[in-house]
């Protein structure tokens, strides 16, 4: 079955501790995608990779980081730089990272704080 | 059909009957736009898609409207059904972003027997 797998479902962080979110897509798909949905808002992007060894910073990479080193592979690294983590964090993938490309989705990692 | 502060605009719909969803966009020059629906607790899944040369899609239950003049897209869901309960949210591409989109908060579908 084809698919993007974000894991863990559910994380806590303390206090002053790295976190890495895992995302694996068996799609083929050169773009990968982070992005964190706050309640109430639209999703906002955090880091994109438009093929592998290549990401680039989006709208609020502040306190997070990634590596791109296989293709089916996009973790996300949360750091204690990160002040406010609380959030659901999706994965996402598509065919290419040129534009009209529908972008398809995990089913998330929720982080909490301890 | 956008949000304002945490909590999303609500449609409630008795089962059986059509529901529309609405979705209002700013940037001009966005050409793609997809619905997408998510239900507590999972990722977006994608509903539907519709480039700007087209003003009407349709799939299966579900039709997307596009008008560019006023800067409006609506998802109309026929027979709505219990399953069909989650947040709906639109999400625009332009030409010149290569695949990077706004998404929409969203609005809450409530399917009532």
């Amino acid at each position: 079955d084809g698919g993007i797998t974000q894991s863990p479902k559910y994380l806590f962080r303390k206090e002053g501790q790295n976190v890495t979110l895992s995302c694996e897509q068996n799609l083929n798909h050169d773009a990968m995608y982070w992005y964190r949905q706050d309640p109430g808002q639209g999703l906002r992007l955090i880091y994109y990779s438009q093929i592998v060894n290549d990401f680039q910073k989006g709208d609020i990479a502040e306190g997070y980081s990634v590596s791109r080193e296989k293709k089916e592979s996009f973790p996300l690294t949360v750091t204690s730089a990160q002040k406010n983590p609380t959030a659901f964090y999706l994965c996402a993938s598509s065919r290419t990272a040129s534009s009209n490309q529908p972008q398809h989705f995990g089913d998330g990692t929720r982080l909490s704080i301890l | 059909g956008e949000s304002v502060g945490l909590h999303l605009p609500t449609l409630s719909v008795q089962e059986g009957d059509n529901s529309i969803i609405n979705c209002a966009y700013s940037n001009s020059a966005s050409d793609y736009f997809i619905w997408y629906k998510q239900e507590s607790g999972k990722g977006p899944q994608f509903i539907i898609d519709i480039r700007s040369n087209m003003d009407k899609r349709q799939g299966q239950r579900v039709t997307v409207l596009l008008n560019k003049t006023v800067k409006h897209l609506s998802l109309q869901i026929a027979a709505t059904q219990p399953g069909d309960s989650a947040v709906y949210f639109c999400a625009e591409n332009s030409d010149d972003s290569w695949g990077k989109f706004q998404f929409g908060a969203g609005t809450q579908v409530v399917v009532t027997p």
